[in-house]
């Protein structure tokens, strides 16, 4: 099983539309998930930090369930512009010996 | 302000040779971390670095080993390339290792023929 599991879609919406992506995870002692988007054939960029239970920015909500191990991004009121890859990452280790996992990401394809 | 920047862009490797990829941090940073990306997949943590050490490793083999310079930049090294180390290599910086944002630059597109 793999350490942190997306849905690798394609996700196809319609502009306005809104949309949620789960992310689970296998390690219990993951202390800090973080949600990235990736353009194609471009670096992964930072969307949304998630510490305790959640975060919001905007049209982008993030949700964490320690209890079942998971994470999700809602987007609401879905834009052209956020067709992309989205890539769940789960944090563990201490000190200056920490490390991030990554899932396999989740295409999503905003249609006008 | 300058952010994560990493040279060559792309490169053309044979099988056996040996390749060394550059990074420097983002402004700041002075924590630097490696991911190899195979095309369809979520970056696979390498290593990272700081105050010029090696702190954590991923599941790779000694084939690949970095460096850490005082400016904090750093390097990745992978000797006897094989086929299935063909991909885009990434590199991020966060604040310190205890601060988990990290900022990625642009990556290396490695080819090994």
């Amino acid at each position: 099983r793999k350490e942190v599991e997306q849905d690798p879609g394609p996700f196809n919406v319609p502009e306005g539309a809104t949309v949620a992506f789960n992310c689970t995870y296998s390690n219990s002692a993951s202390q800090s998930f973080f949600w990235y988007r990736q353009d194609c054939r471009k670096e992964p960029k930072l969307l949304m930090s998630v510490y305790s239970s959640g975060n919001e920015d905007g049209r982008f909500t993030a949700q964490l369930n320690r209890a079942s191990q998971y994470i999700s991004l809602l987007i609401r009121d879905s834009k052209l512009s956020d067709s992309a890859t989205y890539l769940c990452a789960a944090l563990w280790g201490s000190g200056s010996a920490r490390q991030l996992t990554f899932g396999s990401g989740t295409q999503l394809t905003v249609l006008p | 302000d300058a952010g994560v920047t990493q040279s060559p862009t792309h490169l053309i490797k044979t099988r056996g040779q040996q390749v060394t990829l550059r990074c420097s941090p983002k402004s700041g940073h002075d924590t630097v971390s490696w991911y190899q990306q195979a095309l369809g997949q979520g970056p696979q943590f390498i290593f990272q670095y700081y105050e010029e050490e090696e702190r954590q490793r991923g599941n790779f083999p000694d084939r690949f080993s970095g460096h850490q310079f005082p400016n904090y930049s750093s390097e990745l090294n992978v000797n006897a390339l094989l086929l299935g180390d063909s991909a885009l290599y990434l590199c991020a910086s966060s604040l310190s290792p205890g601060i988990y944002e990290q900022y990625f630059g642009p990556g290396t597109r490695l080819t090994v023929t």
